[in-house]
């Protein structure tokens, strides 16, 4: 099926640094929104995205949905830890359409 | 907040049986459910599309006689993989919308390791 294309595939960092990933799709997506998947268990919503050009945070982290409506990024600042799993973007077409997931970015983080 | 839960968490299973995994919403009711399929270190695909009194709509390429879909009531799915074979063997999540007008807000349940030996 398709999928977005979401880089980087995987991130070793050390703690306290700042991490970016991205999300670039073909076609226009109207709403993105970003999961973190840990170990054994289902994704976790983390932010959702509504508007072209929206920037919004949630605590260390800050995803904004593209001009061109083809893409999304994740920020996550000062990283911890805790922060390790695998980040999914995902976009939806039309309010009712079903969700397309990235491939995942598994981050790593060194204490 | 809301709550989905999947039982069991995992499940390990001769060839040829059937095996039944349940998704239940514990504190709102869900109109629809969704039913994933996840290989290790790959993302998340989509089966099926769990509507409450009637019939699942599945993805193409996901066989309805194999995966069967039931929402009887609107906190409970559930799918059964029926006969099945190692190459089934994967982590099962289903998911159920967070709110009617914000449909891409999902809630996970957490997963289902189903091994067919």
């Amino acid at each position: 099926g398709q999928q977005l294309n979401q880089s980087p595939q995987s991130m070793f960092i050390q703690e306290g640094e700042d991490v970016s990933m991205n999300c670039t799709s073909s076609s226009i997506f109207n709403t993105w929104l970003w999961y973190k998947q840990e170990p054994g268990e289902g994704p976790v919503l983390l932010i959702a995205l509504y508007k072209a050009g929206e920037l919004t945070s949630n605590g260390r982290l800050t995803a904004q949905f593209g001009i061109t409506r083809k893409d999304s990024f994740l920020n996550i600042s000062a990283s911890i830890p805790s922060d390790v799993g695998i980040y999914f973007c995902a976009g939806q077409r039309n309010q009712g359409g079903k969700l397309i997931f990235g491939q995942g970015t598994e981050l790593s983080v060194k204490p | 907040g809301a709550v989905v839960s999947q039982h069991p968490s995992w499940v390990i299973c001769k060839s040829g049986t059937s095996v039944k995994i349940e998704c239940r919403s514990l504190d709102f009711q869900a109109t629809t459910m969704f039913w994933y399929r996840q290989f290790p270190k790959q993302s998340l695909m989509l089966m099926a599309t769990s509507n409450e009194g009637s019939k699942a709509t599945y993805e193409q390429g996901v066989e309805k006689d194999k995966f069967l879909i039931n929402h009887a009531s609107l906190t409970l799915s559930t799918l059964t993989v029926t006969s099945a074979h190692p190459e089934d063997s994967s982590f099962y999540i289903c998911s159920a919308q967070i709110r009617e007008e914000r449909t891409g807000e999902l809630f996970f349940g957490e997963g289902s390791r189903l091994t067919v030996l």
